[in-house]
């Protein structure tokens, strides 16, 4: 089993629609979460971390589901600068703040 | 703020040659930085960790004679990639960890493009 593992993609979808985002992670001792975005042929930027209650930030909404070692990231009213490759990313847990990145899921809004 | 610069961005060199970037925290103090280094329409692989004052800590199958890595300031990574050849070609990418209590949130530089021919 990959360490993080996304849905393959890539995703296509019309202005203002709702697309989710899936992610298992292998680690179980993995403490914290976090999706990000990348441009084409930018770094990576933080979009928000993911915490066990879940969180929301505008449109974007994240979800952890530690038993199943699952998150997700919803966006809502998707916009054209919603296009971008999402990354789940995971720490190695403990004090181990090193961050395994999954391979991405590219994401197109179309007008 | 977490501002983090990486210079330069772009590189075209000679196969052969050493290639020095440089990693900075702009506006925080970074005792990690973490070196990426990530192929077209891959994931970001981690190369190493950067400790200041410390030696690096290199992933499996990344070799330390070949990527030099020296954090010599608390704001300060560079890597060097010695007698770089064409398939070191990729897209570098440093990250700071502003270690504070709750949260190891690592931000990212812009990148530097290598390319050896």
């Amino acid at each position: 089993r990959k360490e993080v593992e996304q849905d393959p993609g890539p995703f296509n979808v019309p202005e203002g629609a709702t697309v989710a985002f899936n992610c298992t992670y292998s680690n179980s001792a993995s403490q914290s979460f976090f999706w990000y975005r990348q441009d084409c042929r930018k770094e990576p930027k933080l979009l928000m971390s993911v915490y066990s209650s879940g969180n929301e930030d505008g449109r974007f909404t994240a979800q952890l589901n530690r038993a199943s070692q699952y998150i997700s990231l919803l966006i809502r009213d998707s916009k054209l600068s919603d296009s971008a490759t999402y990354l789940c990313v995971v720490n190695g847990g403990g004090s181990n703040y090193k961050l395994t990145f999954g391979k991405g899921t590219l994401l197109t809004v179309n007008p | 703020g977490a501002v983090v610069s990486q210079h330069p961005s772009r590189v075209i060199c000679k196969s052969g040659t050493s290639v020095k970037i440089e990693c900075r925290s702009l506006d925080f103090q970074a005792t990690t930085m973490f070196w990426y280094r990530q192929f077209p329409k891959k994931s970001l692989m981690l190369m190493a960790t950067s400790n200041e004052g410390s030696k690096a800590t290199y992933e499996q199958g990344v070799e330390k004679d070949k990527f030099l890595i020296n954090h010599a300031s608390l704001t300060l990574s560079t890597l060097t990639v010695t007698s770089a050849h064409p398939e070191d070609s990729s897209f570098y990418i440093c990250s700071a960890s502003e270690v504070l209590a709750s949260t190891d949130t690592q931000y990212f530089g812009p990148g530097t493009r290598l390319t050896v021919l």
